[in-house]
């Protein structure tokens, strides 16, 4: 079975720093590109990040909301991808999703149950 | 970014009505476009892709069409699972965008 679990979350200061990690297993995640979209309280999704697979070119992207703030990476050798969140802001509130957001079918959309980031002083 | 701009907000049908929901892109998206469905507490689901191809495991009173900036979701005959937010999403360029959601519930 497929499974994308997710870990990390909490309440943090605005300013602070944050780690959401994401374990994979039940497909190959080392060809997969990999997405963070979160999704604040009562609100719409947002793609945030994105990591292609190493073979495509292992490059990274960011929505500008985050760009500058967020990095993700991946450690295609224990099937992790991660999203350090620095400079935190109260926007940056919401429930992260790791997810492969394969939105061009073929069974192979995944996700996980979300994390939750709270960005409160 | 592209925008996508989705209506009705919220949709009160009965069981076995038809329901019709519309997306909007600010451009041209081909047929880069996806429908997801999320209940409450749960991760989104693809339903529709390449804005007409039904995923695997969907039930055929999903369908989706449209071309270019304008696309709709259909089901043929609501049923009481159905309830749900349902959001339209475009790939065609990063970042993947969605559309507001629609609420859709039972009347």
């Amino acid at each position: 079975d497929v499974q994308l679990v997710e870990s990390g979350g909490g309440l943090v200061r605005p300013g602070g720093s944050l780690r959401l990690s994401c374990a994979a297993s039940g497909f190959t995640f080392s060809t997969a590109w990999m997405s963070w979209v979160r999704q604040a309280p009562g609100k719409g999704l947002e793609h945030v990040a994105r990591i292609k697979s190493k073979n495509d070119g292992g490059t990274a992207d960011y929505a500008a909301p985050v760009n500058g703030r967020f990095t993700i990476s991946r450690d295609d050798s224990r099937n992790m991808l991660h999203l350090q969140m620095n400079s935190l802001k109260s926007e940056d509130t919401a429930l992260y999703y790791c997810t492969t957001l394969c939105s061009g079918g073929g069974q192979c959309d995944f996700w996980g149950q979300g994390n939750l980031v709270t960005v409160s002083s | 970014d592209i925008q996508m701009t989705q209506s009705p907000s919220t949709l009160s049908a009965s069981v076995g009505d038809r329901v019709t929901i519309t997306c909007r892109a600010s451009q041209s998206i081909s047929s880069w476009l996806a429908w997801y469905q999320q209940k409450p507490g749960k991760a989104p689901k693809l339903l529709i892709y390449r804005a007409s191809s039904l995923e695997s495991g969907v039930p055929s009173r999903f369908s989706g069409s449209g071309s270019g900036t304008e696309f709709t979701l259909t089901i043929s005959s609501q049923q009481p699972d159905d309830s749900a937010t349902y959001y339209c999403q475009q790939y065609n360029n990063f970042p993947y965008t969605f559309g507001q959601g629609t609420k859709l519930e039972i009347k």
